[in-house]
C-alpha cells in the first residue's frame, strides 16, 4: 500500500534557529498538504501543494512539492516557541476513487529551545 | 463555534464494553472522515462518507467497528466488545467537496482498561 515516511522523527532547535522537515512517498501523489497538531491538540491544515516543483511561502514557512510529485519539504527559518508542535505532511492516494481520504506520515516532533 | 465537534473527549471503559462516539461537523460540508491516531503516529484513516453514504472503510478496520452517518449530519463512530489494542484519539474530520483541506475535531480520547 501506499507509504508516506517523514524525516527525521525528532527536532530540537534552539530559538532563531531553522528546522527542515522532510517527507517522501512511495507513490506520486495528485496533491500533498501539510497539518500541524500542538501538543494535546487536532492536526491543523497549513497548506495544500499541488503542482510537480510548487513552491509556497507563509511568512516564516516555506513548502515545497517535488518535481516528481514523490516527496515534500516544510522549512521554517528563525523559529519560534510558538512553532512547537508536530508537523505532518498526508497525501491522498493518485487517482481512482480514494475520495480524498488521507495517508499521513509518522509527524516530525519540533521542539523549540527558549 | 462552527468547527467541527466531538463528543465526548475522553472515554475511559472496561475490557469488553461497547462505546459510542459523535461527531457534528461543520454544517455545509458533506465529506466526513474518521481517524485514529496513536502516540507518535499520523492519523490513520478508518472510514469515511459522502452525506449518508459510507463508500470507503479501511482493511484494518475490524468488524468491531461501525460508523454511520443517518442523516448526511452528523456521525457515530461504535466499537463493540472493546479491546485494550483500541486505546487511542479517534478524530474526525470534515470538509468541503470543492476543496481538499480537512477540518479536524478535538478528537475522543479511548482508553481501554
Amino acid at each position: 500500500g501506499q507509504q508516506v515516511m517523514q524525516i527525521p522523527q525528532y527536532q530540537h532547535v534552539q530559538e532563531g534557529e531553522d528546522f527542515t522537515t522532510y517527507c517522501n512517498s512511495s507513490t506520486t501523489l495528485s496533491n500533498i498538504q501539510w497539518y500541524k497538531q500542538r501538543p494535546g491538540g487536532h492536526p491543523v491544515f497549513l497548506i495544500q501543494l499541488v503542482k510537480s516543483g510548487e513552491v509556497k511561502k507563509q511568512k516564516r514557512l516555506t513548502f515545497q512539492f517535488g518535481e516528481a510529485k514523490k516527496n515534500s519539504s516544510l522549512h521554517i527559518t528563525a523559529t519560534q516557541t510558538t512553532d512547537v508542535g508536530t508537523y505532518f505532511c498526508a497525501g491522498p492516494l493518485a487517482g481512482g476513487t480514494s475520495y480524498g481520504k488521507l495517508t499521513f506520515g509518522q509527524g516530525t516532533i519540533l521542539t523549540v529551545h527558549p | 463555534d462552527t468547527g467541527v465537534s466531538q463528543d465526548p473527549r475522553h472515554k475511559i471503559t472496561k475490557r469488553g464494553q461497547n462505546v459510542t462516539f459523535r461527531c457534528d461537523p461543520i454544517s455545509e460540508h458533506n465529506r466526513l472522515y474518521w481517524y485514529r491516531q496513536t502516540l507518535g503516529q499520523g492519523p490513520e484513516f478508518l472510514t469515511y462518507f459522502q452525506n449518508e453514504a459510507q463508500l470507503e472503510k479501511s482493511r484494518l478496520l475490524s468488524d468491531r467497528f461501525s460508523a454511520e452517518r443517518p442523516k448526511g449530519s452528523f456521525s457515530t463512530l461504535e466499537i463493540q466488545r472493546t479491546e485494550q489494542g483500541d486505546s487511542a484519539m479517534y478524530l474526525c474530520a470534515s470538509r468541503n467537496q470543492a476543496y481538499n483541506e480537512q477540518f479536524f475535531g478535538p478528537g475522543t480520547r479511548l482508553t481501554v482498561l
